[in-house]
């Protein structure tokens, strides 16, 4: 599994577009990119994934370069309630028959949003 | 539609004692998964199971043991709980895509708080 790098935290005012970074300079053909939000006291949600240029969706968008070394989230217009931990994953898209996939959660970046 | 349900949400339990925790999911999901968070760092991966009936070792398998005997659920087992497993479990569960595309994003549920004295 392709290791990701990412800031532990950031912080943000409130109404602001918000772009995290992840590196994942190891990434193998057939990894895709996934990022996951994660409230206190609560699991993981699913926020975006994506394989090579951009994505969109009503949440979040990811863009990610020709290389696929790397890849950042943008939160558009950020409130108090973005504020939580975000997890970026590389993981085989086509796992073997009777597989699944392993993901690999780092310490993630926490992001603090404030007035 | 309540997603993935994990029973209980709180437990305290002495060293040695055992108990199962109980992932239940109406998705109609093949692969379920159960990960171990503890404070301040990210889910590591315990057991996971890619159908009825089938389980695999994941990233931190000792000391616990799991069975999927039906779809819907799967449950993880600690024979005889020791401190060092107190943490935060998550169940999560994906669909199989037609077409080998098997990897689809996991949808979680809201933890098992787990201690042990």
């Amino acid at each position: 599994l392709a290791k990701t790098t990412q800031p532990i935290s950031m912080d943000s005012y409130e109404g602001q577009e918000v772009n995290i970074t992840c590196s994942h300079n190891n990434i193998a053909t057939n990894d895709y990119i996934t990022w996951y939000q994660q409230f206190p006291s609560q699991g993981p949600r699913f926020i975006i994934q994506g394989y090579k240029t951009k994505v969109t969706n009503e949440v979040a968008s990811l863009f990610i370069p020709a290389d696929r070394k790397s890849s950042t989230l943008s939160l558009p217009r950020v409130s108090l309630s973005d504020t939580a931990v975000y997890y970026c994953l590389v993981g085989d898209r086509r796992a073997e028959t009777g597989t699944a996939s392993k993901l690999t959660f780092g310490t993630g970046t926490r992001l603090q949003v404030t007035l | 539609n309540a997603g993935v349900t994990q029973t209980p949400k709180f437990r305290v339990l002495k060293t040695g004692q055992s108990m199962t925790l109980l992932c239940a999911q109406d998705m109609n999901h093949e692969y379920m998964y159960w990960y171990r968070q503890d404070p301040g760092m990210g889910l590591r991966l315990i057991h996971y199971s890619v159908g009825e009936g089938t389980t695999a070792k994941g990233e931190v398998p000792d000391g616990y043991n799991v069975s999927r005997l039906k779809k819907q659920n799967f449950l993880l087992g600690l024979e005889s709980a020791a401190p060092s497993q107190t943490s935060v479990y998550f169940c999560a569960s994906s669909y199989l895509r037609s077409g080998g595309y098997s990897n689809q994003p996991q949808h979680f549920g809201d933890g098992t708080r787990l201690s042990i004295l």
